[in-house]
């Protein structure tokens, strides 16, 4: 069966300080993967999705950056941190021509 | 294009009462249609899914959603609701890509 990790569960940074959070997806091949941020109060926003190796695409302009370096890893990054950037950050898959999307735990990030 | 409204931001219920939480959509097409749920802390999990078989979807946790087309909606349903159902439920549209709701917030009073 599939199953999709995320870490840090949770993370505490300053402004201005870098980011990395990861999502590795276990039990299939060659995924679309997803990054979606929960902000206080708000629904979800998709921030990037990717259908291969190195193909990312952004939704909404902002200072965070995606890479997948590997089939089944999705790593979401900042070099400077802002205030606004604190929220609820879950990652998800779904089969190539697939419905329905699988979603992380969830990375829970606050920045101070 | 598509999208999905959902038309309640907050819903309370009492202990074994039903539930009904509201959902409209829009889509060109023939869309597939979601309801996730969401707790505190939680990832999203997949409470049922409408992908253009029975018009009425039953899912987990004794929940149900009927698509209903002349009415473009998608409303969640369940006869009695428990304490562990209070939760973020969203509504989902699917063609291409998916577009969320804005969600509904369930509150189960004692």
């Amino acid at each position: 069966s599939q199953t999709i990790h995320q870490w840090p569960a949770t993370l505490v940074q300053p402004v201005g300080s870098p980011l990395s959070l990861e999502c590795t997806v276990e039990g299939t091949s060659n995924p679309n993967l997803y990054w979606y941020r929960q902000a206080a109060g708000r629904g979800l926003q998709l921030l990037f999705y990717s259908v291969g190796i190195g193909q990312i695409s952004s939704e909404v302009p902002q200072n965070l950056s995606a890479s997948r370096p590997q089939d089944r890893q999705f790593i979401l990054s900042s070099k400077k941190l802002l205030l606004s950037d604190s929220g609820f950050y879950l990652c998800a898959w779904r089969l190539t021509g697939g419905n329905e999307q699988f979603f992380g735990p969830g990375t829970r990030l606050t920045v101070l | 294009a598509q999208s999905v409204t959902q038309l309640d931001s907050h819903v309370s219920v009492s202990e074994g009462t039903p539930v009904l939480l509201r959902c409209n959509y829009s889509s060109s097409y023939s869309p597939s249609l979601f309801w996730y749920v969401q707790h505190p802390n939680k990832g999203l999990q997949l409470l049922l899914k409408y992908t253009s078989a029975a018009t009425l979807v039953k899912g987990i946790n004794g929940f149900e959603a009927e698509f209903k087309k002349s009415e473009t909606s998608f409303h969640l349903t369940k006869p009695s609701a428990h304490m562990s159902d209070a939760a973020e439920y969203f509504c989902v549209v699917s063609y291409n890509d998916m577009r969320f709701g804005a969600g509904t917030r369930l509150t189960v009073k004692p």
